[in-house]
């Protein structure tokens, strides 16, 4: 069956970056995109962007771009999401989850990963 | 951007009930909306895309309707393992966007 399993939950200090992964199997890895939301407390999901797993395309938010970078690793079917110069506004619940490249629906999501951002 | 404005943001229900959920965009966005569920500690689930077309694996009492603006999510008889979040997404432009989320809670 189709997983995406993230990693752990992470506590990082004002300014520091951050590196989250998120592993999938259960299926071809180049098959699906890879996109990255995430929910702050209080608030409503977030979309900040996707990879295409074949060819590694990126496009980001413009309210993140400059800060986040996704990358993958395709021989070990993981894409990894980096955010820098973190604020506390950046604390939140990150997940990924997988589309179609034509079709924008996320049809499995990674279980999230709780970031806190806190001195 | 496309906002996506949910409603209710909570509704309390019994089981056996019928709970309709709303979602309106701020431009047209044809049939590009999907419903996710999640519930407590647990990752969302897709439950509807194409704004009506069920995923593989969910129950008939769920469904979906509309087209252009305005969208519903019905559950026909509220079951148990229903008590969730459910919000919308549409898929139609980038950056893709969420409404705000509807807590169903037991009454």
């Amino acid at each position: 069956q189709v997983q995406l399993v993230q990693s752990g939950a992470e506590v990082k200090s004002p300014g520091a970056s951050l590196k989250v992964s998120c592993k999938s199997s259960g299926y071809t890895f180049t098959s699906y995109a890879v996109h990255w939301v995430r929910l702050a407390p209080g608030q409503r999901l977030e979309w900040m962007g996707w990879i295409k797993t074949d060819n590694g395309d990126t496009e980001y938010s413009r309210k993140l771009q400059g800060r986040v970078t996704f990358t993958r690793d395709s021989s070990a079917s993981t894409v990894y999401m980096q955010l820098s110069s973190l604020m506390s506004e950046d604390t939140a619940v990150y997940y990924c989850a997988i589309s179609g490249y034509y079709l924008y629906y996320f049809d499995y999501w990674g279980q999230g990963t709780l970031v806190t951002v806190s001195s | 951007d496309i906002q996506m404005t949910q409603s209710p943001s909570s509704v309390s229900a019994s089981v056996g009930d019928r709970v309709n959920i709303t979602c309106r965009a701020s431009q047209g966005i044809s049939s590009w909306l999907a419903w996710h569920q999640q519930k407590p500690g647990m990752a969302p689930k897709l439950l509807i895309y194409a704004a009506s077309t069920l995923q593989d694996g969910v129950p008939s009492r769920f469904s979906g309707s509309g087209f252009g603006t305005d969208f519903t999510l019905t559950i026909s008889s509220l079951q148990p393992e229903d008590f969730a979040t459910y919000f919308c997404q549409q898929a139609n432009t980038f950056p893709l966007t969420f409404g705000q989320g509807t807590k169903v809670e037991i009454k």
